[in-house]
């Protein structure tokens, strides 16, 4: 129940195409709904994140869907370009507790020329 | 601002052999995580301190890792003994606060460890 599902495990766009990564989960007590960016030896950097009070959140090229009944959201990365060659992890919190983070197993996004 | 400093970035060693990792967080943040990062996989959190008491250690094997966060500040992440299994990368964030909703965790570029 603690899981977070992710899909697909890689990804190749071409340049100026949308690139879209999904993710679902089970635990109902998940409030709360980052996507983070991984560049090869660095560590992952928060991208953006939505509460599921939105249906939608944008914040330039990225923009997370998230629909609560299906309990399913995504991460849309519009006009893609190179630089956006990276990891790409969702993750989710509850909203109790520590508010740990449980991480998706991550999408491997390649953009080609 | 600096970011989180982790040392070394590298570490090879033989099992059953001990290994030490180090982080130095940003500058003020009193929340500290280490997780471990599996290769295809997405990180999974050992030990969250808050200041210098453990908040959660629930998926941290004890029998063989330990941490510290001497002074709330620098933290040592342990591995005595090593096992194959514990080839991964190890990652240290930190934030301000524990508040993962209202509050950015940052992370450092991570200790890769490979056990032979």
């Amino acid at each position: 129940q603690q899981q977070v599902k992710q899909s697909p495990q890689s990804l190749i766009v071409q340049k100026g195409g949308i690139s879209i990564i999904n993710c679902a989960y089970e635990n109902t007590a998940f409030d709360y709904f980052p996507w983070y960016q991984q560049f090869p030896g660095k560590g992952p950097a928060l991208l953006i994140a939505i509460r599921p009070d939105v249906s939608e959140k944008k914040e330039g090229r990225f923009t997370i869907s998230f629909n609560k009944s299906a309990k399913q959201f995504s991460l849309h990365i519009m006009d893609s370009q190179p630089g956006d060659s990276a990891t790409y992890f969702c993750a989710a919190t509850p909203n109790f507790g520590n508010e740990k983070l449980t991480f998706g197993t991550g999408t491997r996004l390649t953009i080609i020329p | 601002e600096a970011g989180v400093a982790q040392s070394p970035r590298y570490k090879i060693i033989e099992k059953r052999q001990s290994v030490a990792f180090w982080c130095n967080p940003i500058s003020g943040h009193a929340t500290l995580y280490w997780y471990q990062q599996i290769l295809g996989q997405g990180p999974k959190l050992l030990i969250q301190f808050q200041n210098n008491g453990v908040v959660d250690d629930s998926q941290l094997p004890k029998d063989r890792f330990s941490a510290e966060r001497l002074k709330g500040v620098d933290s040592t992440l342990k591995i005595q003994p090593a096992k194959l299994e514990d080839s991964a990368v190890y990652l240290c964030a930190s934030s301000r606060i524990l508040a993962v909703r209202t509050d950015t965790q940052y992370f450092g570029p991570g200790t890769r460890l490979t056990v032979l």
